[in-house]
């Protein structure tokens, strides 16, 4: 069975901090790894796809880093603003998706 | 809009039915994946087809199967119903592998009463 897991499991900040989640993941078998943002009552909604160890990826103010040899990924949000409020579910690929349980994120006004 | 349709929105039915859940992927999409959601577990990946063809398989119980038609659709058969079956069913689709962006359909809520 393999675990992915995400910390933490809620985060609430004010509008204009910055903030960063985690992704750890298997160090082994890696093909992987997807980054989505899933707002309420909505469907989840790809961010990043990341293969490369090393790999860094940026949408705006959001951007990931990729670790594959220690196995995690990092999502940072610069700047959170109120429509960031979502979870942040990352799913780990080695053929097929493992997701983690998520990072719920509050972003106050 | 992901350009992912999935038919119906909500289902309800009995335990022991069958139902079918339908999913259209996007347009030029080969790749299509079913994912369950259940109220106290995040997402499962359930099966993945490519082309027609199973290429991957997850936490799929016995009694559910799944097909992708020539057109590229793909159906889910949940069979002999289970309470336990309720769920939030999500389709996405990718242009080839599990190792590109995966677009995720607005999901079937199936509730087994």
């Amino acid at each position: 069975i393999l675990n992915v897991e995400q910390s933490p499991q809620s985060l609430h900040v004010q509008e204009g901090d910055s903030t960063n989640f985690t992704c750890s993941f298997p160090s082994s078998n890696f093909y992987a790894l997807h980054w989505y943002r899933w707002e309420t009552a909505k469907s989840p909604e790809a961010l990043f796809v990341m293969t490369l160890n090393g790999d860094e990826k940026k949408k705006g103010r959001i951007s990931a880093t990729l670790n594959t040899k220690e196995g995690y990924s990092y999502l940072y949000i610069k700047g959170s603003q109120p429509e960031d409020s979502a979870t942040y579910l990352c799913a780990f690929n080695a053929g097929k998706s493992t997701f983690g349980d998520g990072t719920t994120l509050t972003v106050k006004p | 809009d992901s350009g992912v349709t999935q038919t119906p929105k909500h289902l309800i039915t009995a335990t022991g039915q069958r139902v079918t859940l339908r999913c259209s992927p996007r347009s030029g999409d080969l790749s299509v994946y079913w994912y369950q959601q259940s109220l106290d577990q995040g997402l499962q990946f359930l099966i993945q087809y490519y082309n027609g063809e199973e290429r991957a398989k997850g936490n799929i119980l016995e009694r559910f199967s799944a097909q992708q038609f020539p057109d590229l659709h793909s159906e889910l058969n949940l069979s002999s119903l289970e309470l336990g079956d309720s769920a939030l069913y999500f389709c996405a689709s990718s242009a080839h592998t599990s190792g590109e962006t995966q677009y995720f359909g607005p999901g079937t809520r199936l509730l087994v009463l």
